[in-house]
């Protein structure tokens, strides 16, 4: 039930393509979602964060996507860049506790 | 501002000896957390301290881990002994308030 759950593992896409990213949780006390952005070499960054009380968070190219009946949200990339490539990480926390779950990760490669 | 600091970057030690990771947080932040990330992996907590107390240390091997923070600043890892599923990048983090949190930079700990 502390599990949170990201797919796919890895992902390739082209340069100025949408890159998605999804995750799934099942603890319905999480309430803050944030995404982490990790190069290699880095630790993980605050990306974007989302509550489940919007169904939609947007800052810059980065979209969070969020399905609070459906306990999953996502990130979109758009128009994503040589840059954005780095491995990516969901997590979710609730108000209670003081544990952020990172979900396993995605390895992004955007091609030239 | 000068981010959170860890030494050293790298370590590589033989199963069965003892070694110690090092943390300076970010000037300020109250709570310090350690994160263990095996690769292909993401970050798990391992502690967290608030000031120099202890909040949550659930999913510490309290057997071979330990772990202290200096007068509420300064923090050291443990290991001993090691063993080789060990082998990770053990990653430190401080927080300002709730839901914000800056890594450092990690030491990847290689155990042969």
């Amino acid at each position: 039930q502390q599990q949170v759950k990201q797919s796919p593992q890895s992902l390739i896409v082209q340069k100025g393509g949408i890159s998605i990213i999804n995750c799934a949780y099942e603890n319905t006390a999480f309430d803050y979602f944030p995404w982490y952005q990790q190069f290699p070499g880095k630790g993980p960054a605050l990306l974007i964060a989302i509550r489940p009380d919007v169904s939609e968070k947007k800052e810059g190219r980065f979209t969070i996507s969020f399905n609070k009946s459906a306990k999953q949200f996502s990130l979109h990339i758009m128009d994503s860049q040589p840059g954005d490539s780095a491995t990516y990480f969901c997590a979710a926390k609730d108000t209670g506790g003081f544990k952020t779950i990172f979900g396993a990760g995605t390895r992004l490669f955007v091609k030239a | 501002e000068a981010g959170v600091a860890q030494s050293p970057r790298y370590k590589i030690i033989e199963k069965r000896q003892s070694v110690a990771f090092w943390c300076n947080p970010i000037s300020g932040h109250a709570t310090l957390y350690w994160y263990q990330q095996i690769l292909g992996q993401g970050p798990k907590l391992l502690i967290q301290f608030q000031n120099n107390g202890v909040v949550d240390d659930s999913q510490l091997p309290k057997d071979r881990f330990s772990a202290e923070r200096l007068k509420g600043v300064d923090s050291t890892l443990k290991i001993q002994p090691a063993k080789l599923e060990d082998s990770a990048v053990y990653l430190c983090a401080s927080s300002p308030r709730a839901n914000i949190q800056y890594f450092g930079a990690g030491t990847r700990l290689s155990v042969l």
